[in-house]
């Protein structure tokens, strides 16, 4: 069994300030980890992966995260948010023994200020 | 352009009556998937399919229906049996290879009128 939670419904942080969007898993076999941003009214784009490589992971738009096996955990950061970071980020789990199969969290809101 | 073409973007169905969401990709794509996605909240996996003329149930399939006739298209039906159909419907493509990048659609609205 896997599952994962976002432990933050909403981030609010001002343009430029950094950004840190939190996830924890639990997952009975070796999972990959990914991290999928979604903007309003449309589909979901991968902004990362880890699948037992390297342990920080660096995504599209300067977005990275860590993947820490001791705290199970998969935190995504940015060192300066953009206004158009605005978006729905999902944390996913997929455990490599189960194919594809995607377990999503909840979902985390970030808002940007000006 | 290679992706996934979902069809149609909004859509209404009237109470008692089937609907169907086409869901098309040209990624050479041996899996493809739908999931619904209720306003602020994750996604939930309908229905999957990793090979042509085969499919399997995922964890809310009640009310719904689904094909593989080709492997380019993953059609879904939402049923008159779905009590609760007004959603976000995302459909999906892979490859079958483990942890590999699962590509999304833009989704389609499905309101009941």
């Amino acid at each position: 069994a896997q599952s994962v939670t976002q432990l933050d419904s909403h981030v609010s942080v001002s343009e430029g300030t950094p950004v840190l969007l939190r996830c924890n898993y639990s997952s009975s076999y070796s999972p990959s980890l990914f991290w999928y941003v979604q903007h309003p009214n449309k589909g979901l784009q991968l902004l990362l992966k880890y699948t037992s490589a390297a342990t920080l992971v660096k995504g599209i738009n300067g977005f990275e995260a860590e993947f820490k096996k001791s705290e199970t955990s998969f935190h995504l950061t940015k060192p300066s948010a953009h206004m158009s970071d605005a978006a729905e980020y999902f944390c996913v789990v997929s455990a490599n023994n189960a194919g594809n199969m995607l377990t999503f969290g909840g979902g985390t809101r970030l808002m940007v200020k000006p | 352009d290679g992706g996934i073409t979902q069809s149609p973007k909004y859509l209404f169905r009237k109470e008692g009556q089937n609907v169907t969401l086409s869901c098309e990709q040209n990624l050479n794509h041996d899996a493809m998937y739908w999931y619904r996605q209720d306003p602020g909240q994750g996604l939930r996996l309908i229905y999957y399919s990793q090979i042509v003329n085969d499919f399997q149930k995922g964890d809310i399939a009640e009310g719904y229906s689904v094909s593989r006739e080709k492997k380019e298209s993953f059609p879904l039906t939402v049923t008159s049996a779905q009590k609760n159909p007004t959603a976000f419907y995302l459909c999906a493509s892979s490859t079958t290879t483990v942890a590999n990048t699962i590509y999304f659609g833009e989704g389609s609205w499905l309101t009941v009128v």
